[in-house]
């Protein structure tokens, strides 16, 4: 299993880009998750996916959108770049079924609007 | 979800055990303990988890005290390579049926001496 996918692996976008941060997981997960990392800082959640067609808001979602239309892939949408968006953004998946599962991260993806 | 409270910093001799702590007083009695670590830039790495009883695995150990408001993770022979950001995390299990949101602080910054 290659587990977790995040391509692209670095990206620069100007103020006002928009771009598609994308995330796959061959592990057959129900739960998927997308994180941001600022330096220096913890992970804060973005937005979450318990399966295929339902997702729901975390802690920081503003500037961002999502989808789930499969159970592997979940993909992050960034509208209209800032600066503060600047950041590594992490994705992750669990199994989220009967039973209690780790999260499985990617590699993350490095972000700089400028 | 409960907050947790780490030292920011610790270091440890190589080969000696590294005991990280981690309070969280406010932890519910369905709320589990999760332990990731993340290696410089590198996405977040599973290392254990528990809810009561301490638990052990290939890569460390998980004390809970009675009361469960605090824990240790220990590394029994750190090595260089242990050297990281180690994250105490509180959240629901998943028998609750509900999404899982784990929230990451800013961790322990591990660095272990030659």
């Amino acid at each position: 299993n290659a587990g977790v996918t995040q391509t692209p692996k670095f990206r620069i976008l100007k103020i006002g880009q928009s771009m598609t941060l994308q995330c796959t997981q061959d592990m057959n997960h129900n739960y998927m998750y997308w994180y941001r990392q600022d330096p220096g800082m913890g992970l804060k959640l973005i937005y979450y996916s318990v399966g295929a067609g339902i997702t729901d808001k975390g802690e920081v979602p503003n500037g961002y959108n999502v989808s789930r239309s499969t159970t592997e892939d979940f993909p992050l949408r960034l509208e209209l770049a800032a600066p503060s968006q600047t950041s590594v953004y992490f994705c992750a998946s669990a199994i989220g079924t009967e039973y209690n599962s780790p999260l499985h991260f990617g590699n993350g993806t490095r972000l700089t609007v400028t | 979800d409960a907050k947790t409270t780490q030292p920011t910093s610790m270091d440890c001799a190589e080969g000696r055990a590294a005991n990280l702590p981690c309070n969280h007083s406010t932890i519910s009695g369905n709320e589990y303990v999760y332990w990731y670590r993340q290696i410089h830039s590198q996405g977040p790495q599973y290392i254990i988890h528990g809810l009561k009883n301490n638990e052990t695995n290939e890569m460390a150990s998980l004390i809970i005290t009675e009361d469960r408001k605090s824990s240790t993770l220990i590394l029994p022979h750190a090595t260089l390579r242990d050297t990281a950001v180690y994250y105490c995390i509180v959240g629901r299990g998943l028998y609750s049926g509900s999404a899982r949101q784990l929230t990451f602080g800013s961790g322990t910054q591990l660095t272990v001496l030659p």
